[in-house]
């Protein structure tokens, strides 16, 4: 079965900090893509950052980057320089290129930003 | 950025009676939507997958008569809550593929959310 694995259910960060967010995924297909969406108390689910598994550059949104480790299925985000509005539940997510678009979500981090 | 909508954002309904959730993709066309439920503090859970002209493909454990889809266009879907009973109460969340080729690839644009409550 596919998974997808949140480790860290809260996670807190000082504004202007740096905060990395884990996600390990477990699949025995070659072809995935990877996704990380943010949503906030208003419960809109927000797209952050997507990763195409054959590509080994990792992907960044402005603030927002990931460390893809292909061999280990792990893909954390990092969002540097963090503001009161990045305070949200995170969730990992993964699809497969034979999954018919369904994604898999893991359980989500609670990210809380400290003025 | 790709826009998904919602109808309505909240309903309060009586049980046995039935509401129906609108889905719509607002500038591109979706053959592809999909309904997740998500109870609080918890992740989404995928209900079903719904194809344009077609009949919906449901999740395992997602009583089909209890759930009704209805994909009739490429920008609209459907989700009817049948005799809604209140364990039936949640937040219910569409999304809409978008293809390559409009944009920059594959992805999942989601609605803003229905929330239901079933007396």
């Amino acid at each position: 079965a596919q998974t997808v694995t949140q480790s860290q259910p809260e996670m807190s960060v000082q504004e202007a900090e740096t905060v990395t967010l884990s996600c390990t995924y477990d699949t025995s297909e070659s072809d995935y893509y990877l996704f990380w969406y943010k949503q906030p108390p208003s419960r809109q689910m927000i797209l952050v950052i997507r990763q195409e598994a054959y590509k080994q550059q990792n992907a960044t949104e402005n603030r927002f980057s990931v460390n893809f480790q292909k061999a280990a299925k792990s893909f954390s985000l990092k969002i540097s320089d963090s503001q009161l509005g990045d305070a949200a539940m995170y969730f990992c997510a993964y699809r497969t290129s034979t999954s018919g678009s369904r994604l898999t979500f893991g359980e989500g981090t609670q990210l809380t930003v400290n003025p | 950025g790709a826009v998904v909508s919602q109808h309505p954002s909240w309903v309060i309904c009586k049980s046995g009676t039935s509401v129906k959730i609108e889905c719509r993709s607002l500038d591109f066309q979706a053959t592809t939507m999909f309904w997740y439920r998500q109870f609080p503090k918890q992740s989404l859970m995928l209900m079903a997958t719904s194809n344009e002209g077609s009949k919906a493909t449901y999740e395992q454990g997602v009583e089909k008569d209890k759930f009704l889809i209805n994909h009739a266009s490429l920008t609209l879907s459907t989700l009817t809550v049948t005799s809604a009973h209140p364990e039936d109460s949640s937040f219910y969340i569409c999304s809409a593929r978008r293809l390559a080729g409009e944009g920059g690839g594959e992805t999942q644009y989601f609605g803003p959310g229905t929330r239901l409550l079933v007396l």
